[in-house]
């Protein structure tokens, strides 16, 4: 079965607190990996997409890497703005497009 | 400016009552997909279409209908066979089916009583 796993389910950082969450995954063929970003009460917000083992994307303070189990998005230096629920969602291969979503981490940067 | 508009943001209704959510999207894409979000829960998909005039069920189809009858609108009725239909519902859209980044529209959460 194809499954998705992000710990933590919560994480408290201080502002400029480097740390990273987690996504595991098994899935019958990877198409992709999506980071979504999520705020209270609106919908995701697309943030990245990883194809295969080895690949990384950048944006402002986020960084994704891609192993052939798991995704990490790392936070450098996080600030109060980044706090948000972190969704990490894979395509498999034979699917006709539809994702399977992890549970999310619930992210909060203390100033 | 492109994107996807969900209407209403907030929606009550009545037990045995059948309610239609509105999602339509101006990006010119192909796929549309709706999902339902539950506290704790990962966003789980209800249907999905890939064309006009088509759709697949997805993994919590029942007590869902859905149409597909022009490429910028997916409407989703809630019938009154749904068990627990009190939710957050997400509709997306997509370029393509296959690994194409789905983004979101902003949610309507539905509250039935």
């Amino acid at each position: 079965e194809d499954q998705v796993t992000q710990s933590p389910e919560a994480l408290r950082l201080q502002e400029g607190e480097s740390s990273s969450l987690n996504c595991s995954y098994t899935v019958s063929g990877l198409r992709g990996l999506f980071w979504y970003r999520q705020d209270p009460g609106k919908g995701p917000e697309f943030l990245f997409t990883l194809y295969s083992a080895g690949e990384e994307k950048e944006k402002e303070r986020l960084k994704a890497t891609l192993t052939k189990k798991e995704s990490f998005l790392h936070i450098t230096a996080p600030k109060p703005e980044d706090s948000a629920t972190y969704l990490c969602a894979v395509q498999a291969g034979g699917s006709q497009g539809n994702l399977i979503f992890g549970k999310g981490t619930k992210l909060s940067v203390k100033p | 400016d492109g994107g996807i508009t969900q209407s209403p943001k907030y929606l009550f209704r009545k037990e045995g009552q059948n309610v239609t959510l509105s999602c339509e999207q101006n990006l010119n894409h192909d796929a549309m997909y709706w999902y339902r979000q539950d506290p704790g829960q990962g966003l789980r998909l209800i249907y999905y279409s890939q064309i006009v005039n088509d759709f697949q069920k997805g993994d919590i189809a029942e007590g869902y209908s859905v149409s597909r009858e022009k490429k910028e609108s997916f409407p989703l009725t809630v019938t009154s066979a749904q068990k627990n239909p009190t939710a957050f519902y997400l509709c997306a859209s997509s370029i393509g089916a296959n690994t194409d980044e789905q983004y979101f529209g902003p949610g309507t959460r539905l509250t039935v009583t």
